[in-house]
């Protein structure tokens, strides 16, 4: 079993659409979680960090169950410039700050 | 402020040579660290220094491979005797705390 795992996708939607992606994880003992987006395989940038209370940056909000070892990505009104593969990330069990990357999901945004 | 800053940007090497990667931090930061993505695969992590210091190398390949974060100057990640699967995009982050962010990767292709 993948220590993140994530439905590769594509997602097709159109502008204007909300749109979910989900990840599981392996490890009960890690820590810290994040999603990353990344540009046809440029670097991936921090999107944002996921805590337990779930939190909101604009038209993305991300939720974590630890009991169920599941993280989520809501996107709402999505926009052409959404398009990405996004990426779940959690800290290793360490905490020596490996992070472990899912495959991630990729979103085409179409007008 | 300057973000994580990575040279060359592309690579070519021969097989059998060897590449030498460049990557400096952040200003501020004091953790480095290393990940490599093979084509059409997610992002592995390699390799966490601080100054002078190997944190933790469980994702270093045992042989050919290897990192330094010398006092003065950028981090180095050195590939001795290359060959055609050390072909990917090798990423450089660098944290202050929790979040990882990345530079924009140096591509190396082997002949």
């Amino acid at each position: 079993r993948k220590e993140v795992e994530q439905d590769p996708g594509p997602f097709n939607v159109p502008e204007g659409a909300t749109v979910a992606f989900n990840c599981t994880y392996s490890n009960s003992a890690s820590q810290s979680f994040f999603w990353y987006r990344q540009d046809c395989r440029k670097e991936p940038k921090l999107l944002m960090s996921v805590y337990s209370s779930g939190n909101e940056d604009g038209r993305f909000t991300a939720q974590l169950n630890r009991a169920s070892q599941y993280i989520s990505l809501l996107i709402r009104d999505s926009k052409l410039s959404d398009s990405a593969t996004y990426l779940c990330v959690v800290y290793g069990s360490s905490n020596t700050g490996k992070l472990i990357f899912g495959q991630g999901t990729t979103l085409q945004v179409k007008p | 402020n300057a973000g994580v800053m990575q040279n060359p940007r592309h690579l070519v090497r021969r097989r059998g040579q060897e590449a030498r990667l460049r990557c400096s931090p952040m200003k501020g930061h004091s953790h480095v660290y290393w990940y490599r993505q093979l084509p059409e695969e997610g992002l592995k992590f390699m390799v966490y220094l601080q100054k002078e210091n190997i944190i933790d190398e469980s994702g270093m390949p045992k042989e050919r491979f290897s990192a330094e974060f010398p006092k003065e100057g950028p981090s180095i990640l050195r590939i001795q005797q290359v060959v055609r699967g050390d072909s990917a995009a090798y990423f450089c982050a660098s944290s202050w705390g929790a979040e990882q962010y990345f530079g924009p990767g140096t591509r190396l292709t082997v002949t």
